[in-house]
């Protein structure tokens, strides 16, 4: 079965300082793995994801993400904090076990960026 | 493109009223999700579809309905509301079924309120 960790609730940090968001995945098959981030009020918006080709992955605004099969990690990373990204961010593996395109959250972490 | 849309944004209602979530999109998508989002769970699946004409179970069905009306919109309904189903709901549209790669998109969401 499928399954997605990520490691904190909360993380808060300053802005300009780096910013490191842990997710650990648990999965049966090749997984493709996905970063959600959702500003308060506000939908879901995909920030990147991992499909078996490059294992760093970039997306938008500066965040990549390394995929790590031997470690069964999708770690979220960004040089430099912006105030504007303070928000929920979700770690997501595609349910591989199945034809239907489901996804598995994990229970998200909050980022706090302090001025 | 609007993207997915859902109406209401808003809902209150008193404990065992029944009211029906809309959902849309046009971006020719097969698959559509409907999760709901409650503090510290992340997002759970509580029904979707895989094409049109087909709905399933996710992980939390019970006390809800779906409705894939078309290949554009998806409802849910709630017979008989209970505070227990107070929640933010969102809509989610993917490409097709049978690829797990295919990323999700969202609506903005349904914020309900059981009293």
């Amino acid at each position: 079965a499928q399954s997605v960790t990520q490691l904190d609730s909360h993380v808060s940090v300053s802005e300009g300082t780096p910013v490191l968001l842990r997710c650990n995945y648990s999965s049966s098959y090749s997984p493709s793995l996905f970063w959600y981030v959702q500003h308060p009020n506000k939908g879901l918006q995909l920030l990147l994801k991992y499909t078996s080709a490059a294992t760093l992955v970039k997306g938008i605004n500066g965040f990549e993400a390394e995929f790590k099969k031997s470690e069964t990690s999708f770690h979220l990373t960004k040089p430099s904090a912006h105030m504007s990204d303070a928000a929920e961010y979700f770690c997501v593996v595609s349910d591989g076990s199945s034809n239907t395109g489901k996804l598995i959250f994990g229970q998200g972490t909050t980022l706090q960026v302090k001025p | 493109n609007a993207g997915v849309t859902q109406t209401p944004k808003f809902q209150v209602l008193k404990t065992g009223q029944s009211m029906t979530l809309q959902c849309a999109q046009d971006m020719n998508h097969n698959s559509m999700y409907w999760y709901r989002q409650d503090p510290g769970m992340g997002l759970r699946l509580i029904y979707y579809s895989a094409s049109e004409g087909t709905t399933d179970k996710g992980e939390v069905p019970n006390g809800y309905n779906v409705s894939r009306l078309n290949k554009r919109e998806f409802s849910l309904r709630l017979e008989s509301a209970a505070p227990s189903q107070t929640s933010v709901y969102f809509c989610a549209s993917s490409r097709r079924p049978g690829q797990t790669y295919y990323e999700q998109y969202f609506g903005p969401g349904t914020r309900l309120t059981v009293t």
